[in-house]
């Protein structure tokens, strides 16, 4: 099983649409959580980081994380074609070694 | 004010021969971590290094790979004697410190032939 779950789809929304975005993770130890969003033979870029349970909001993007169930989620709303990318959910414990989902591929259509 | 930055972006290597993968931290950044990225994959951790010290290298295969970071100049991951399996993209980060934000340069493709 691997440490971090995550969908890779594809996704396809049209403008407007919210997208939902979720990860499974099994080491309880992970306090950090991170969404990056990779452009296309592009390197991840960073969304959102968030530490411990709770929700974070940043314009038109939302994160959510429940430690409980191990469970995380990116919305983003009014989805725009520029959207159209790969997220990758990350988290750490209190250390460095961030542990990476395999991306959820996700387009906008206009 | 330049983001990380790796040079080659793509890298073509035939077996046996070596790769060399560079990567120059963000301004004010001491901490570098070199992840590789196989297709389908998320990004794996490979090594973690400050200046002139390897920090952890567990995640990197104890053969033929190596990573560096000097007092001066970029950070190397080198691969000697590549085999196809080494096809990956190798992307670097860079942090101010152990716990903060890593942010990532664009990659190096290394295509094996």
């Amino acid at each position: 099983q691997k440490e971090v779950e995550q969908d890779p789809g594809p996704l396809s929304v049209p403008e407007g649409a919210i997208v939902s975005l979720n990860c499974t993770y099994s080491n309880s130890a992970f306090q950090y959580f991170m969404w990056y969003r990779q452009y296309s033979r592009k390197g991840p870029e960073l969304l959102m980081y968030t530490y411990s349970s709770g929700n974070k909001e940043d314009g038109r993007f939302t994160a959510q994380v429940d430690k409980s169930s191990k469970y995380i989620s990116l919305f983003i709303r009014d989805s725009q074609p520029s959207d159209s990318a790969t997220y990758l959910c990350a988290m750490k414990n209190n250390d460095y070694k961030l542990s990476f989902g395999a991306g959820t591929t996700v387009t906008v259509r206009a | 004010n330049a983001g990380v930055m790796q040079n080659p972006r793509h890298l073509v290597r035939r077996r046996g021969q070596e790769a060399r993968l560079r990567c120059s931290p963000m301004k004010g950044h001491s901490h570098v971590y070199w992840y590789r990225q196989l297709p389908e994959e998320g990004l794996k951790f490979m090594v973690y290094l400050q200046k002139e010290n390897i920090i952890d290298e567990s995640g990197m295969p104890k053969e033929r790979f190596s990573a560096e970071f000097p007092k001066e100049g970029p950070s190397i991951l080198r691969i000697q004697q590549v085999v196809r399996g080494d096809s990956a993209a190798y992307f670097c980060a860079s942090s101010t410190g152990l716990q903060e934000t890593q942010y990532f340069g664009p990659g190096t493709r290394l295509l094996v032939l």
